[in-house]
């Protein structure tokens, strides 16, 4: 299997432009989550989904974020409209069976907001 | 959520054995004690959990604390490649998969 892929890996963009970042989860894996990293923040979690439903979004910082997993291999996380304190690494990650089950961690995606 | 106490960094020398604690005072029954770490320009990847008992696997053990207030991840031989951040984390299970990480051990080896 070749992992969680996510892209792009890399996004530079202007403040108040949109962005979306993709991912595509280990087939088979039942749920999903969206973490952000920052030097101020560390690692933490925006969102987690549970065959494709959401099951906790109180780590989504504002209604500037979405995310959206329309089937059970893709998911979206969008920034509408982005700002310089956006820029972080936004990592995806998946698990089959939820509960203690191993996270398998995506190579992220950089975004800077200029 | 339960926090987790780390120290923010520790030294090892290549081929030694690597003890890294994590003292999680305020932990709940029902919380799992999962281990993660993170390699330079990487994502986190999965080391080791447990619940109670001490755990095993090829990477490294967990032994837990008969209190389960504190635990400890042992790296049984360092290698340069185990130079990383390790994340100890409370809880992840079902009804509640949120995985909140702290601000981890940065291991550094020392060849």
């Amino acid at each position: 299997d070749a992992g969680v892929i996510q892209s792009p890996r890399h996004e530079v963009t202007e403040m108040g432009q949109e962005v979306t970042l993709r991912c595509k989860p280990i087939s088979g894996h039942d749920y999903l989550f969206w973490y952000r990293q920052t030097m101020m923040r560390g690692l933490e979690l925006l969102i987690y989904f549970n065959n494709n439903v959401p099951i906790d979004d109180s780590g989504m910082p504002e209604d500037r974020f979405s995310a959206k997993m329309p089937n059970a291999s893709f998911s979206t996380l969008k920034i509408q409209p982005s700002e310089p304190r956006d820029s972080a690494v936004y990592f995806c990650a998946s698990s089959q069976g939820g509960g203690d089950a191993e996270q398998f961690f995506g190579p992220g995606t950089r975004l800077t907001v200029l | 959520d339960a926090k987790t106490t780390q120290p923010n960094s520790m030294e090892s020398n290549e081929e030694e054995p690597v003890h890294l604690p994590c003292n999680h005072s305020t932990i709940s029954g029902t919380d799992y004690i999962h281990w993660y770490r993170q390699l330079p320009s990487q994502g986190p990847e999965y080391v080791i959990h447990g619940l109670t008992s001490n755990v095993n696997n090829r990477m490294a053990s967990l032994a837990i604390a008969e209190d389960r207030k504190s635990s400890t991840l042992i790296l049984h031989r360092a290698t340069l490649r185990d130079a990383a951040v390790y994340y100890c984390i409370l809880g992840g299970f079902f009804g509640n998969e949120k995985l909140t990480f702290g601000t981890g051990t940065r291991l550094t080896i020392i060849p």
